[in-house]
């Protein structure tokens, strides 16, 4: 079956300094992987997804993932973390094998970021 | 424009009883799913909808748990016999279809937050 792996279940920085969320997955097949963010009381909201094109991909707010085959990974980087990027964030996966976008999300990493 | 809204906002109720959750998708979006959030978990997939109808079910947790969209548009997630294991926080989305059946981005409402007593 096909998963996602997040390795921090907390991540702690301070404003200005660089951000990195950690995604493992699993997958037989190319997948399509995608990172949406939570911000509470608010629904979730998607910041990026990789579907097989440039392997390097750019979303909203200044993120960025790389999806690395060779090691199985989509993490997700920004040069410098905000305030109002406190929030939970989930790296997801959609099956390969599946024909109905239905997504599989990893348990979320809690990112704070502090004055 | 409007987007994916869901009603009630909160839902509290005793065990045993039953329950309906009501999500609206984003008008034209003809596939909508729904998940469910236990507490600092990942949201799990319950069922996905193509129109009228159920097109994968396979992660209702049991037969209690049942869904309809009888005109291809609202839906309905109906708990029967409601547990304290059922409290969680249940999300809907929807999605239109590309070309070639590609599924694009699920936009999220805020969820419904059962408390089951």
């Amino acid at each position: 079956a096909q998963s996602v792996t997040q390795l921090d279940s907390h991540v702690s920085v301070s404003e200005g300094t660089p951000v990195l969320l950690r995604c493992n997955y699993s997958s037989s097949y190319s997948p399509s992987l995608f990172w949406y963010v939570q911000h509470p009381n608010k629904g979730l909201q998607l910041l990026l997804k990789y579907t097989s094109a440039a392997t390097l991909v750019k979303g909203i707010n200044g993120f960025e993932a790389e999806f690395k085959k060779s090691e199985t990974s989509f993490h997700l980087t920004k040069p410098s973390a905000h305030m109002s990027d406190a929030a939970e964030y989930f790296c997801v996966v959609n099956p390969a094998s599946s024909n109905t976008g239905k997504l599989i999300f990893g348990q979320g990493t809690t990112l704070q970021v502090k004055p | 424009g409007a987007g994916v809204s869901q009603t009630p906002s909160n839902k509290v109720t005793e065990k045993g009883k039953y329950v309906e959750l009501r999500c609206d998708p984003i008008s034209g979006h003809t596939a909508l799913y729904w998940y469910r959030q236990s507490l600092g978990q990942g949201p799990e997939f319950l069922i996905y909808f193509q129109g009228t109808g159920a097109a994968d079910d396979s992660g209702l947790p049991n037969d209690r748990f049942f869904a309809v969209r009888p005109e291809g548009s609202v839906s309905t997630l109906k708990i029967q016999r409601t547990e304290r294991g059922d409290s969680a926080v249940y999300l809907c989305a929807s999605s239109s279809t590309g070309t070639s059946g590609i599924y694009n981005e699920q936009f999220f409402g805020p969820g419904t937050r059962l408390t089951v007593l």
